[in-house]
């Protein structure tokens, strides 16, 4: 079984406006992250936003905030005031069980590809 | 310089030659990832390394050979490749405790496998 899904192969959104990538979650480790990505045609995976199981607010980073719902194992990222630079694929990933420090083992979904249109 | 930085960017390599992949990271970290991305498919974890000891082999062909000689350098040895190998390898790196988890990518070597 998939430990992440991401339903959406491909979304498109204009720009100034907001966006839902959406990402649900399978485990049964009670502690567990919850990581997005962007990565840009060039290649590289930036890091954008983390969700830890026992946070008690939704994590928030500028444009960037993660809509967390535990009971529905849902991690969607939203994307506010959308801009031509938003156009990549994102990728939601876990960590299951706490952090190690140090030997970290991600699981990523198959990524969203986002297009922003002028 | 950039946190994470690999070498090449692109490769083009037949399947009998023998090649290698740099990867350098100067955060200070201890972990370093080696990630295969082919097209349309997960991320796929192929080798950690942490405090330059392997501690994931995640079932990867020997026709893959990863060396950690210090904590800022990760390589991948590349040899007799199938033309399904070819793909964007990732390396990333991630700090020690107090941590989320993070990992922090370089922008990958795209190889092509002929």
């Amino acid at each position: 079984a998939q430990k992440i899904t991401q339903t959406q192969p491909g979304m498109f959104v204009q720009e100034k406006e907001a966006v839902t990538l959406d990402c649900t979650y399978d485990t049964s480790d009670p502690s567990y992250g919850l990581f997005w990505y962007k990565q840009p045609s060039s290649g590289e995976m930036i890091f954008l936003i983390y969700q830890g199981s026992y946070d008690q607010q939704n994590a928030t980073e500028g444009r960037y905030s993660l809509n967390f719902q535990k009971a529905r194992k849902s991690a969607n990222l939203v994307i506010s005031a959308s801009q031509l630079g938003d156009s990549a694929m994102y990728f939601c990933a876990m960590r299951e069980g706490r952090a190690e420090g140090g030997s970290e083992k991600l699981v990523f979904g198959k990524g969203t590809k986002l297009t922003v249109n002028p | 310089e950039t946190g994470v930085t690999q070498t090449p960017r692109h490769l083009v390599m037949g399947m009998t030659n023998k090649k290698s992949l740099k990867c350098e990271q100067h955060l200070g970290h201890n972990a370093m990832y080696w990630y295969k991305q082919s097209a349309k498919k997960p991320l796929e974890l192929m080798f950690v390394y942490s405090l330059e000891e392997r501690v994931e082999n995640n079932s990867v062909p020997s026709r893959f050979s990863p060396e950690c000689p210090n904590s800022s350098h990760l390589f991948l040895h590349l040899h007799t490749l199938q033309p399904e190998d070819s793909a964007l390898y990732l390396c990333a790196s991630s700090q020690t405790s107090p941590s989320t988890g993070e990992l922090f990518f370089g922008e990958g070597s795209r190889l092509t496998v002929l």
